[in-house]
């Protein structure tokens, strides 16, 4: 079965370094978002790529987050520089088209600590 | 106030229990209601989604929306230790948007 992979799975940083988290969606998904989800919360959207281009990125912390996926395929995320309270797990998931009802499906996640 | 809350729990029930799972939201935009489990240190994974008012039943589970009071629910029946997870609502305005979850409930079902 197809599946959303992501790397690293675990990252430990120090604060003020940078850092870089890698989607693959699933083959022929269009459609990719980074989630943000903080211990005992509920995900939040970070950014939505429709191939290459970016379709919402309301929520992404701009001075320090960037996001990119060149050839509307993999992703990847950054920040620069990392913040304690940037600890949190980075989900990806990515849907068929985004256009009809598309399950999002979810990669395992990486697990991102800031010390 | 949060678009969607959930009931936090955690909740913890014996082997074979009904579980009943909530959601209430304020923005009548949604239109699409779905339901998550989160196993530890792994991503979501899609239960059940509806995009109406009504029940959906899909072998041990079913998912209740009531638009009217902006309520949905998940109910388990019979359920199992395997079900021992975190439950996430989540909720779209358009298909393929962006989805607003809520915080999650943490079950256990105790053998």
């Amino acid at each position: 079965e197809a599946e959303v992979a992501q790397s690293p799975r675990y990252k430990i940083t120090e604060k003020s370094q940078a850092v870089a988290f890698w989607c693959d969606p699933i083959s022929g998904h269009a459609t990719l978002y980074w989630y943000r989800q903080i211990l005992g919360q509920g995900p939040e959207l970070l950014v939505q790529f429709q191939d290459e281009s970016v379709v919402d990125d309301s929520q992404l912390p701009k001075d320090r987050f960037s996001a990119e996926r060149l050839k509307g395929v993999d992703s990847t995320l950054k920040i620069q520089p990392a913040e304690l309270g940037d600890s949190a797990m980075y989900l990806c998931a990515s849907s068929f088209s985004g256009t009809s009802f598309d399950t999002q499906y979810f990669g395992p996640g990486t697990r991102l600590t800031v010390l | 106030q949060k678009e969607v809350e959930q009931d936090p729990g955690p909740l913890s029930v014996p082997e074979g229990a009904i579980v009943s799972l909530n959601c209430t939201y304020s923005n009548s935009a949604f239109q699409y209601f779905m339901w998550y489990r989160q196993y530890s240190r792994k991503g979501p994974e899609l239960l059940m989604y509806t995009y109406s008012s009504g029940n959906k039943e899909d072998g041990r589970f079913t998912a209740q929306v009531d638009k009217s009071s902006k309520y949905i629910s998940l109910f388990i029946r019979d359920s199992q230790p395997s079900d021992s997870a975190t439950y996430l609502c989540a909720i779209g305005e358009t298909s393929g948007s962006r989805l607003t979850f809520g915080e999650g409930t943490q079950l256990t079902v105790n053998p």
